[in-house]
C-alpha cells in the first residue's frame, strides 16, 4: 500500500508569495517521523524539515513550516517568501517503526516566477 | 565536516559492461542505503545495511549487488549493466531506529552518480 501520498506533480508559485505542498501518509504505527527533502536540477537530496508524531506544535524551520495534522494524516509544507533557488524537487518521506526504511512521495516540481 | 561521499559523480559505461559506484561516510551511521532515481521520479530503495546485515528489496533485480567491507564504505554492483538502469544513484546513511532517537534521525544523502550506459 502506498505510504505516502503527493498529489501535486508540479506547482508554480509567483516570487515572494507563500506556497503549501500536499503530503498525506499512511502508517499504523504510533511512532513515526515525517521528513521534507528538496532536490534541486544538480541531483543532491536536501533535508529540510522534520515533524515527530509526538510532538504537539508544528515544525519550522526559517521560511520552511509544516503543517502536521496528525487525525488527517497529513504533513503539508509551506514556504513562505518563495524564492527562485526554491524552484526544484520536493520530496515527503515518512520513517515509521519498519525496519529501518524511508517511504518516499512521488514529488511535486516546484516552480517560482519571477 | 561529516559528510557522505560518492565517487564517481558522473560515470559512463558500456551495455554490458560491469560497473562498481562507492559510497563512503565520515557519521558513523550504521544504516546505509542504495536509491536508484530515474527522471523526475522518487528514490526508489534498492537494498540498505543494518551493520553487515544485508536487506534486499523484493523488486531489486539480481543485477544489482552491494557490498559493506566496514561501516564507513559500501559499493553498488551492476553486473550487467542495461539501458534501463541509466539514472542517479544516490547513497544515504542514518542511525538505526533503535539509537534512541528514533523517529527523529533523517538520512543524509551522498551527491549522487549519474550513471550513463552506452
Amino acid at each position: 500500500a502506498q505510504k505516502i501520498t503527493q498529489t501535486q506533480p508540479g506547482m508554480f508559485v509567483q516570487e515572494k508569495e507563500a506556497v503549501t505542498l500536499d503530503c498525506t501518509y499512511d502508517t499504523s504505527d504510533p511512532s513515526y517521523g515525517l521528513f521534507w527533502y528538496k532536490q534541486p536540477s544538480s541531483g543532491e537530496m536536501i533535508f529540510l524539515i522534520y515533524q515527530g508524531s509526538y510532538d504537539q506544535q508544528n515544525a519550522t524551520e526559517g521560511r520552511y513550516s509544516l503543517n502536521f495534522q496528525k487525525a488527517r494524516k497529513s504533513a503539508n509544507l509551506v514556504i513562505s517568501a518563495s524564492q527562485l533557488g526554491d524552484s526544484a524537487m520536493y520530496f515527503c518521506a515518512m520513517r515509521d517503526n519498519n525496519f529501518n526504511k524511508f517511504y518516499f512521495g512521488s514529488g511535486t516540481k516546484l516552480n517560482v516566477k519571477p | 565536516d561529516a559528510m557522505v561521499i560518492q565517487n564517481p559523480r558522473y560515470q559512463v559505461t558500456q551495455f554490458g559492461k560491469p560497473v562498481t559506484l562507492s559510497c563512503s561516510q565520515t557519521l558513523n551511521h550504521n544504516v546505509m542505503y542504495w536509491y536508484q532515481q530515474k527522471s523526475s521520479q522518487a528514490p526508489k530503495l534498492l537494498f540498505h545495511y543494518y551493520d553487515k546485515d544485508f536487506n534486499n528489496e523484493a523488486d531489486t533485480p539480481d543485477n544489482f549487488q552491494s557490498r559493506r567491507p566496514n561501516t564507513s564504505f559500501c559499493f553498488l554492483d551492476i553486473r550487467s549493466p542495461g539501458l534501463g538502469d541509466a539514472a542517479m544513484y544516490l547513497c544515504a546513511t542514518s542511525r538505526d531506529r533503535t539509537s534512541g532517537v528514533f523517529p527523529t534521525d533523517t538520512q543524509y544523502f551522498g551527491p549522487g552518480t549519474r550513471l550513463t550506459v552506452l
